[in-house]
């Protein structure tokens, strides 16, 4: 199956602080990225959907402005927690589809975001 | 919309087999996949099913009922390491953007 490194594995930041996590590709071309969110027993919750080159597609009740996200190459999504909150500690999991088996989604292995 | 259930926790001996039931409402249908996931981990892919019938590999099996809107994940044999949550989840309509959405996955427990 194709790789996908998400950076860092974990954070911790103050309160009021932006955290960016990365997520790359290594061996294929992404056309499409995925952001999810899990909280402490329980599942995915997508946040958004991104193409590469475009402009990404929240789920309702994400909010846009908080969680930036950017899909700058084929190989590269970013998402951005900006000023971030205690509530926004979570698991945050990116999957990624393309190469030569477009139809799955390969996870990266995951950020454990802790805000303080 | 979509919905997707399968049930929060189950427990299981070691060395037996145990099913996995998951159904699905979708507007529109293109896979299931079921992955596996340790506590604090990033999910694995187990299988992935886009026709009706039974896929296998290994200890584990996946089955899909496309008009009954129901799969199943069969495991056997079981080890005391597939102690983890199982998630079903369904693709939408085929398109460079379609949508992976999870269900609130299945806690297994193996007991010795």
């Amino acid at each position: 199956g194709a790789v996908v490194s998400q950076h860092p594995s974990w954070v911790i930041c103050k309160s009021g602080t932006s955290v960016k996590i990365e997520c790359r590709s290594l061996d294929f071309q992404a056309t499409t990225m995925f952001w999810y969110r899990q909280f402490p027993k329980q599942s995915l919750m997508l946040m958004a959907t991104s193409n590469e080159g475009s402009k990404a597609t929240y789920e309702q009740g994400v909010e846009k402005d908080k969680f930036l996200i950017n899909h700058a190459s084929l190989t590269l999504s970013t998402l951005t927690v900006t000023s971030a909150h205690p509530e926004d500690s979570s698991f945050y999991i990116c999957s990624a589809r393309g190469g030569t088996e477009p139809l799955q989604a390969f996870f990266g292995q995951g950020t454990r975001l802790t805000v303080v | 919309g979509q919905n997707i259930d399968q049930p929060t926790e189950m427990t299981a001996t070691e060395g037996a087999i145990v099913q996995i039931n998951c159904t699905y409402q979708t507007s529109g249908f293109n896979g299931l996949f079921w992955y596996q996931q340790h506590a604090g981990e990033a999910p694995t892919f187990l299988s992935y099913n886009v026709l009706d019938g039974l896929e296998e590999k290994g200890r584990f099996s996946s089955f899909l009922s496309r008009s009954k809107g129901y799969s199943y994940l069969l495991l056997k044999e079981l080890q005391m390491k597939d102690s983890a949550s199982y998630l079903c989840a369904v693709r939408g309509m085929y398109s460079s953007a379609s949508k992976i959405i999870f269900g609130s996955g299945t806690r297994l427990s193996i007991r010795p």
